[in-house]
């Protein structure tokens, strides 16, 4: 059974700060998934990494994936308030197939 | 192209009534799944369709849960005799090259 870990579940940051979030996952996929979610709303999509060593920014917001390390990295650059939501990282084992999701970071950037 | 729709976005029931959740994915997608959201957790799947078609349903609970996505209209996921603790968001999601999901606004479902 595919399973999917996120670091720190909980992570409050200063205004201004780097931080970075992990995500783990159990069994071989080169297919992983970043979304953001915002209190009550919807999930939005980040980024969709579909190889080894992809790596995508978009803004303060970068993702890369480790397919031998099963580990994908959400990095954050100089936070700002707005970035404060709920992020979710998901795994899926083959096209078409359902999505893992880990437990979720909520973040908190503070001024 | 207008999103994921999903309706209603909130539904009250009561304990032992039916709720009706319906989603209508994206013009010209054929690939829907159902997600379901308890308070404070992530996301775990419930079952997959295609038109006409259960793909996967291994993450259905054996009773009371069902869906289906007929060739014509939306698909529903129907959950019979409602307990309190099928309370949460129910999401659906569809695609069309079975890459990316897009998610739906999610139906948040209160069982009183």
């Amino acid at each position: 059974e595919l399973k999917v870990e996120q670091n720190p579940l909980f992570l409050s940051m200063q205004e201004g700060k780097n931080y970075t979030i992990y995500c783990n996952y159990s069994t071989t996929s080169d297919r992983l998934y970043w979304y953001r979610q915002d209190p009550g709303k919807s999930l939005e999509s980040l980024f969709v990494l579909l190889s080894n060593g992809a790596v995508k920014q978009e803004g303060r917001l970068m993702a890369s994936l480790d397919t031998k390390a099963r580990l994908s990295t959400l990095h954050i650059t100089a936070a700002v308030h707005d970035l404060s939501a709920t992020y979710f990282c998901a795994v899926d084992m083959a096209s078409g197939s359902r999505l893992t999701f880990g437990e979720g970071t909520q973040l908190t950037v503070n001024p | 192209n207008a999103g994921v729709m999903q309706n209603p976005r909130h539904l009250v029931r009561r304990r032992g009534q039916e709720a009706r959740l319906r989603c209508s994915p994206m013009k010209g997608h054929s690939h829907v799944y159902w997600y379901r959201q308890l308070p404070e957790e992530g996301l775990k799947f419930m079952v997959y369709l295609q038109k006409e078609n259960i793909i996967d349903e291994s993450g259905m609970p054996k009773e009371r849960f069902s869906a289906e996505f007929p060739k014509e209209g939306p698909s529903i996921l129907r959950i019979q005799q409602v307990v309190r603790g099928d309370s949460a968001a129910y999401f659906c999601a569809s695609t069309s090259d079975r890459v990316e999901q897009y998610f739906g606004p999610g139906t948040r479902l209160t069982v009183t």
